[in-house]
């Protein structure tokens, strides 16, 4: 059964240093969305890519976010300088077009020291 | 206001219980609802999606309500694998497609 996958499983960086997320949606799939979880609390919506482009965003993506999609599989989330608070679970997540079903990955455990 | 509300329980049943959680919505722009299971540290995993003429499976039981604006699910004979936190979602569809979680609700199953 395809499934979408997420790399790497843990990271630990510095405050202030950048992160890379990244993501293999699945093969089919036309929308692509970030979201995190901070221990604990709900899931946030970050993100929603579709044809190239951000489609939605929400208030926590701000412009130390960014998302890329550099060629036909990848999916990524790159924080440009990370904040304590940024420490969270990020969760990749991939969907047709035709249904809005999202499947998500297993996601990245982001630790801000 | 919350725009999802779940209780967050827990929800503490024995084994072939039947539990119903139920969640509420302020959008009433909402079109799209889903249930979604977490257990501890992994990511949500679709359950089903919430039609509006409530649908079924296995001893999975979800229903949309409109009017008053909520879904819920219903699990019948509950299994020790059933012990998760259970996810409600709803999202507006069209233009702006922003899925809104819900904090969940935990169900222990216990022998």
């Amino acid at each position: 059964e395809p499934e979408v996958t997420q790399t790497p499983s843990h990271q630990v960086t510095q405050m202030g240093q950048e992160v890379i997320l990244r993501c293999v949606p699945i093969s089919n799939h036309l929308y692509f969305y970030w979201y995190r979880q901070i221990l604990g609390q709900k899931v946030e919506f970050l993100v929603s890519f579709y044809n190239n482009e951000i489609s939605e965003k929400s208030e926590i993506f701000d412009d130390q976010f960014s998302v890329e999609r550099p060629d036909g599989s990848n999916f990524t989330l790159k924080i440009r300088s990370t904040k304590l608070e940024d420490s969270a679970m990020y969760f990749c997540a991939s969907r047709q077009g035709t249904s809005y079903e999202q499947y998500f990955g297993p996601g990245t455990r982001l630790t801000v020291t | 206001r919350k725009e999802v509300e779940q209780d967050p329980g827990p929800f503490n049943v024995p084994e072939g219980a039947t539990v119903a959680f139920n969640c509420t919505y302020s959008n009433s722009a909402s079109q799209s609802f889903f249930w979604y299971r977490q257990d501890c540290r992994k990511e949500p995993k679709l359950l089903m999606s919430v039609y509006s003429s409530g649908n079924e499976d296995g001893r999975f039981t979800a229903q949309l309500n409109r009017a008053s604006q909520y879904i819920s699910l219903l699990i019948r004979d509950s299994k020790l694998s059933d012990s998760a936190t259970y996810l409600c979602v709803v999202a507006a569809s069209g233009g702006s497609y922003i899925p809104t979680f819900g904090r969940g609700t935990s169900l222990i199953v216990h022998p």
